[in-house]
């Protein structure tokens, strides 16, 4: 067990519903991240969090998405209006602010969303 | 926008065979780390690389970083059914705190 808990593991809903999901990482780890993965494909980021600052966000990531780690510690991420492309495994990772550059993630189990 | 490019996508080998997967990317990296993934499951951290032209080795496992650190590969010597999985590789591009993963190598063994 890594430590890195997400909530719920699964969903299902249906197209044009909102859905959000919960991560809460290894307890001091400040850095957060957020990836998207598709069946046969690496996972890809969407976004990055540093404490409670948003600190990178990806091009791909539209504004249906948005996420938050408003006390540094957890963080929620949000789709709005889902559509059947949003279907896939979501998946949140923290890590270590090291000053030694080596930051090996840790990821969480996903949630898988299914839109319908 | 930066790309990593994974090969192969798939590989079958026989137990105790050999097996090596190669990432490149579109432009040069700060790190490059490995994961494995497991059928069902999440990433798991294998190694990170670092300096130009380096060499890891995990017991059975042997990573290295491209001189120009553009490219990595693993090599994993006589498989075991436990090296079942995907073995990712990602890139951390110059100056960025995310990671970009290439498409993966799913490697099946037969026993």
């Amino acid at each position: 067990d890594t430590g890195v808990s997400q909530d719920p593991r699964h969903k299902i809903t249906k197209r044009g519903q909102n859905v959000t999901f919960r991560c809460d990482p290894i307890s001091e780890h400040n850095r957060l991240y957020w990836y998207r993965q598709t069946l046969g494909q690496g996972p890809e980021f969407l976004t990055y969090f540093q404490n409670e600052a948003q600190l990178e966000k990806s091009r791909l990531l539209s504004d249906r998405f948005s996420a938050e780690r408003p006390k540094g510690s957890f963080s929620t991420l949000e789709i709005q209006r889902t559509e059947q492309g949003d279907s896939a495994m979501y998946l949140c990772a923290s890590s270590l602010d090291a000053t030694s550059g080596y930051n090996e993630q840790f990821f969480g189990p996903g949630t898988r969303l299914t839109v319908l | 926008g930066q790309q990593v490019m994974q090969i192969p996508q798939y590989q079958h080998v026989q137990e105790g065979e050999d097996f090596t997967t190669y990432c490149n990317s579109s432009t040069t990296l700060s790190n490059i780390q490995w994961y494995k993934q497991r059928p069902g499951g999440h990433p798991v951290f294998l190694i990170q690389l670092v300096k130009s032209g380096e060499v890891k080795k995990q017991k059975r496992l042997t990573f290295q970083f491209g001189e120009a650190k553009k490219n990595s590969s693993l090599h994993i010597t006589a498989t075991q059914t436990t090296d079942v999985g995907t073995y990712f590789c990602a890139g951390r591009p110059r100056g960025a705190q995310k990671l970009v993963f290439g498409q993966g190598t799913r490697l099946t063994i037969n026993p």
